[in-house]
């Protein structure tokens, strides 16, 4: 099973700063197509996640484009820049390019 | 806009059994696999079951293989999951999803405790 770790566990950023989440696969997610399958997903508080990134560097519909994502076969990073109160909660990143699909343990971030 | 709306969780007695029911509206549900995925309390995701828009094929990881079936109605746009064996590690909120997880519904909590 590919593994996805994420760093940090958690994050405080002082508002209308940017912010840095880490993932890393243990094996490539860069598929014969050309296309990196991660995605990144933020759980609000109490609420159900929320696709935010899909194929690694695609913002998903509706989705501000402060965030933005990165990387290379096995290393990502998801963007904020210009945090803002709204994003608050825990942020996923995801491979979904072989069975089983996995998820990253999961990063929170919070408001200084 | 898209919608999926989970019912049938509840509380449920180790060993017995479970059928979730997701549905969908919004789009046009016969194009796209769906997959559930569920959280333990305080816990991140885990992949449980997907199944191709055709439900000609189905996926599951090794921790539900065996008693596990997902299944969908086209006509109703409507998604299952039946869950036999239950034990007290799937205690979770099962989440059904849309193609590669780009929506998610509300959620339904299903506990296994006797």
């Amino acid at each position: 099973d590919i593994v996805m770790t994420q760093a940090p566990l958690s994050v405080s950023v002082t508002p209308g700063e940017s912010a840095s989440i880490s993932c890393r696969s243990s094996k490539s997610l860069l598929h014969s197509n050309g296309i990196t399958y991660v995605y990144w997903y933020l759980q609000k508080p109490g609420k159900s996640p929320q696709l935010l990134i899909y194929r690694m560097s695609n913002l998903a519909s509706g989705v501000p484009d402060r965030f933005s994502g990165s990387g290379s076969e096995t290393d990502f990073t998801l963007k904020i820049s210009r945090v803002e109160a709204e994003d608050v909660g825990i942020y996923y990143c995801g491979q979904l390019l072989e069975n089983p699909w996995t998820f990253g343990g999961g990063t929170k971030l919070e408001l200084k | 806009e898209v919608q999926l709306v989970e019912s049938g969780g509840g509380l449920v007695q180790p060993g017995r059994s479970l059928k979730l029911s997701c549905v969908a509206s919004g789009f046009t549900f016969n194009n796209y696999w769906m997959t559930w995925i569920r959280q333990a309390p305080g816990k991140g995701l885990e992949w449980v079951a997907s199944i191709t828009n055709t439900g000609g094929s189905t996926y599951y990881p090794d921790s539900v293989k065996g008693r596990f079936t997902i299944s969908r109605d086209n006509a109703k746009s409507t998604l299952y999951l039946q869950m036999n064996s239950l034990r007290s590690e799937d205690t979770a909120t099962y989440y059904c999803t849309k193609g590669r997880f780009d929506y998610w519904g509300q959620g339904v909590m299903v506990t296994v405790s006797s």
